[in-house]
């Protein structure tokens, strides 16, 4: 079974720009999840998404938006996009509605803006 | 809510020596608890997971873990550990009615030293 995919890998924006990040669930999962990774903060939710309705979201700007579509895909967008949005962005899937269904991360998505 | 603090941000230790990496976590209501580890420009991989029963649970790789919950405490321990064991490693704990938002530590970068 193929694991979660995240496309790109890496991106290079400058400030002000806005940029969409791509996440493709492990099949049959519904539940995808966002995490911005930096090292000065570690792991930070963004927010999750189950059947296309954000259940959770995290303490960030809305400048950070999302969605799901109907085959449980994903995409996370940054607008406006400000130095200190350098980061990797982790998406997460997971089978079910449980807050014990383990999540399976993707390779993430390297953003650097400058 | 929940909070997770990792002891140690570095732990470096010899091969074939036992390490253990601590973890302690805050909250008001029964949790889930997990430990990730992630490799180099990797995502993060579940390594064991905590959910009911057993107090000590097996994971991944010869990892173990142990559930003291007078301690509120969720150790990671390896009897006898490999070069390729270097990497961070991720304590997290999950509660909640809905959704799946998990709180992670801030890691542990362990280094195995030849």
């Amino acid at each position: 079974k193929a694991g979660v995919t995240q496309t790109p890998r890496y991106l290079i924006k400058t400030r002000g720009q806005q940029v969409t990040l791509s996440c493709s669930p492990i099949s049959g999962h519904r539940s995808v999840s966002w995490y911005q990774q930096t090292p000065g903060q570690g792991l930070q939710f963004l927010f999750e998404y189950f059947s296309e309705t954000q259940r959770n979201k995290g303490n960030f700007p809305g400048r950070f938006s999302g969605r799901q579509f109907s085959n449980s895909r994903s995409e996370m967008n940054v607008s406006t996009l400000e130095l200190g949005d350098s980061a990797l962005y982790l998406c997460a899937s997971s089978l079910g509605t449980a807050y014990n269904s383990p999540l399976h991360f993707g390779n993430g998505t390297r953003l650097t803006v400058t | 809510a929940q909070s997770v603090t990792q002891l140690d941000s570095q732990v470096p230790v010899f091969e074939e020596a036992p390490v253990e990496l601590r973890c302690n976590y805050s909250s008001s209501v029964s949790v889930y608890l997990f430990w990730y580890v992630q490799y180099p420009n990797q995502g993060l991989q579940l390594l064991l997971k905590y959910l009911s029963g057993s107090t000590l649970v097996k994971g991944i790789n010869g990892f173990e873990a142990e559930f003291n919950k007078s301690q509120t405490s969720f150790h990671l321990r390896k009897p006898s550990v490999h070069i390729s064991d270097t990497a961070e490693y991720f304590c997290a704990v999950s509660a909640g009615a809905t959704g799946n938002q998990f709180y992670f530590g801030t890691g542990t970068s362990l280094t195995v030293i030849p």
